[in-house]
């Protein structure tokens, strides 16, 4: 089975702070995803990669970079968190190409204070 | 600007009920949509649907998709308090992008 694996399931900062989201897959998958989810807006895409050290933006990139150096492991930057972005973080890979199952993390919950 | 939208964003329903989940899409590009439920966490994958017409089943829960009228939906049946989740549509189109809507929470009540 595809392992999707976030290095935090809770995670507190503080307003300002430079946070790192870790999100690492085990099957070789070619694309990476991160969502963010808040209530009553669903699944919200921040950014993708296609390929190591490629990225798109997705629909809500404003405040966060990525970093994608290898091809299991897929981050995401805030580079000075604010309380907006407190949220419930999703990471998802898939294989790409003709496969279209995203195969998700357990997800960060992340409170900035 | 691609868009997917479900309804109804909440359901309410006795054990034993059917209910229909409804998904409708403005994209370009379009390769497939999928199906997730989502319980605690991570969501899990349901379906996915490429053709119209064709419908997924999968033991009480089942989905087909139109292409033409651009939507789809996602039938369950005899309903128990496990399927009470949040279940999330969403497109895979150009680019490698995947969208979701904003799901649609169903309590199943005994």
């Amino acid at each position: 089975d595809v392992k999707v694996t976030q290095s935090s399931r809770y995670l507190v900062k503080r307003t300002g702070e430079k946070v790192f989201l870790e999100c690492v897959q085990d099957m070789d998958h070619e694309n990476m995803f991160w969502y963010r989810q808040d209530p009553g807006l669903g699944l919200r895409l921040i950014y993708f990669s296609y390929d190591v050290k490629m990225k798109e933006k997705g629909d809500i990139p404003e405040g966060y970079s990525v970093s994608r150096e290898k091809k299991e492991r897929f981050s995401l930057i805030l580079e000075s968190a604010s309380t907006n972005q407190t949220s419930m973080y999703l990471c998802a890979s898939r294989q790409g190409g003709n496969n279209e199952k995203l195969f998700f993390g357990s997800g960060t919950q992340l409170s900035v204070l | 600007e691609d868009k997917v939208v479900q309804s109804p964003l909440s359901l309410v329903v006795h054990e034993g009920d059917t209910v229909t989940l409804n998904c409708s899409y403005e994209v370009t590009n379009f390769r497939s949509l999928l199906w997730y439920k989502q319980e605690k966490k991570a969501p899990t994958f349901l379906f996915m649907l490429t053709s119209s017409g064709i419908e997924k089943k999968s033991g009480r829960l089942s989905s087909i998709l139109d292409k033409k009228e651009l939507f789809s939906i996602l039938n369950i049946t005899a309903t128990q308090t496990g399927d009470s989740a949040i279940y999330l549509c969403a497109f895979s189109g150009g680019y490698q992008k995947v969208t979701f809507g904003t799901g649609t929470k169903l309590q199943v009540i005994p």
